[in-house]
């Protein structure tokens, strides 16, 4: 069964620090990877995607995202964090070549130090 | 254009009442969902509509849980006999088609529910 894992509940940096979020999935073929940014209060956002070719993908706010095969990842980053980058993170894998369910990771909390 | 929209954004209901969550999706969109998030949880599925197929209802928690969508359009997530576990933020989705699994989903704010 599918499954998406991400390890770290909370993550505090300060910032102008980089960032990296984990994200691991668990899937028998090649999946639809999802980044997903959730402020307070708010719906969720997509903030990149990763359907097929380039394993490197850029999203929205400066966000880029890696998806590594061999370690089934697809780590979140961000070179230069800023304050309004606090929020929730949630990693979603959809099923290829059937309807568009996501499966959601926990989701990871991220909080900025000025 | 407008984004998904939920309506309430927020309701506190009695152990055992009935509630009713409403969801518009955006326009053209053919593809609606419902998941549930609990405190400190993911998204859990509850349910897929594309046009007039049957529904997806896999992800339904009971049978106390049901949806319907009328003309393609609104859905409608009805929750009978409300229990203190159905607390939760239940957000909608919709998208373009099924597609090949990748359409993006865009979601909307939110109903937060409380059951006392």
């Amino acid at each position: 069964a599918q499954s998406v894992t991400q390890p770290d509940i909370h993550i505090t940096v300060s910032e102008g620090a980089s960032l990296e979020l984990r994200c691991n999935y668990s899937y028998g073929a090649t999946p639809y990877l999802f980044w997903y940014v959730q402020s307070p209060g708010q719906g969720l956002q997509l903030l990149l995607k990763y359907f097929s070719g380039d394993t490197l993908v850029q999203g929205i706010k400066g966000f880029e995202a890696e998806f590594k095969r061999s370690q089934s990842s697809f780590n979140l980053r961000k070179p230069s964090v800023h304050w309004s980058d606090a929020a929730e993170y949630f990693c979603a894998v959809g099923y290829s070549g059937g309807y568009n369910k996501l499966i959601f990771g926990a989701g990871t909390r991220l909080a900025v130090h000025p | 254009g407008a984004g998904v929209s939920q309506s309430p954004s927020n309701k506190v209901t009695e152990k055992g009442k009935d509630v009713e969550l409403r969801c518009d999706p955006i326009s053209g969109h053919t593809a609606l969902y419902w998941y549930r998030q609990s405190l400190g949880q993911g998204l859990e599925f509850l349910i897929y509509f594309q046009g007039n197929s049957a529904p997806d209802k896999s992800g339904l928690p009971s049978d106390r849980f049901s949806a319907e969508r009328t003309g393609g359009s609104v859905s409608t997530l009805t929750i009978q006999r409300t229990q203190q576990e159905d607390s939760a933020v239940y957000l909608c989705a919709s998208s373009l088609s099924i597609g090949g699994g990748g359409e993006t989903q865009y979601f909307g704010p939110g109903t937060r529910l409380l059951v006392l």
